[in-house]
């Protein structure tokens, strides 16, 4: 089983729908969690890490379920620019900074 | 102020030769990482430099990859006798430290193996 894995998509979705990722992970211990995006052939750019409690960045959500061992990425109001890989992201290791990268999930936004 | 940066950009080399990719990291920032990411696939985790402590070589693939962190601060990943599995994006990254997760990466170096 990998550590990190996310359902690849494409998702396609047009513009102003509500779209949602899911992604699981192996490592119960593992300490903190974030999503990360990439553009086509850019590097990958912190979008948000994921709280305990949940936590809102404007039109995205994230959540994280500890006792299933998944986190999510809710983003509402779909905009053509927020076509984009997106990869959930887990720190693996207390204290240090061993990130873990899903193979990511695609989405495309259409008008 | 200025990102991580890597050079080369693009690399070409046939198999069998070494190649070195460089990384500047952000200035100031103490953890190092390097990356490389085949194409549709996920990021996998090749070494991790944190300040004068030994590097995290764990995600080395084999004994042809090696990479040195000079002064604490630039880093060179070298790959010697390189095969065509080498081909892939090599990305760098930097952080504060090592309990700063946010890594910021740089735009990485596309090798190519023929």
């Amino acid at each position: 089983r990998k550590e990190v894995e996310q359902d690849p998509g494409p998702f396609n979705v047009p513009e102003g729908a509500t779209v949602a990722f899911n992604c699981t992970y192996s490592n119960s211990a593992s300490q903190s969690f974030f999503w990360y995006r990439q553009d086509c052939r850019k590097e990958p750019k912190l979008l948000m890490s994921v709280y305990s409690s949940g936590n809102e960045d404007g039109r995205f959500t994230a959540q994280l379920n500890r006792a299933s061992q998944y986190i999510s990425l809710l983003i509402r109001d779909s905009k053509l620019s927020d076509s984009a890989t997106y990869l959930c992201v887990v720190n693996m290791q207390e204290g240090g900074n061993k990130l873990v990268f899903g193979a990511g999930t695609i989405l495309r936004v259409k008008s | 102020g200025a990102g991580v940066s890597q050079s080369p950009s693009n690399k070409v080399t046939e198999k069998g030769k070494d190649v070195e990719l460089r990384c500047d990291p952000i200035s100031g920032h103490t953890a190092l990482y390097w990356y490389r990411q085949s194409l549709g696939q996920g990021l996998e985790f090749l070494i991790y430099f944190q300040g004068n402590s030994a590097p995290d070589k764990s995600g080395l693939p084999s004994d042809r990859f090696s990479a040195e962190r000079t002064g604490g601060s630039v880093s060179t990943l070298t790959i010697q006798r390189t095969q065509q599995e080498d081909s892939a994006v090599y990305l760098c990254a930097s952080s504060l430290d090592q309990r700063e997760n946010e890594q910021y990466f740089g735009p990485g170096t596309r090798l190519t193996v023929t």
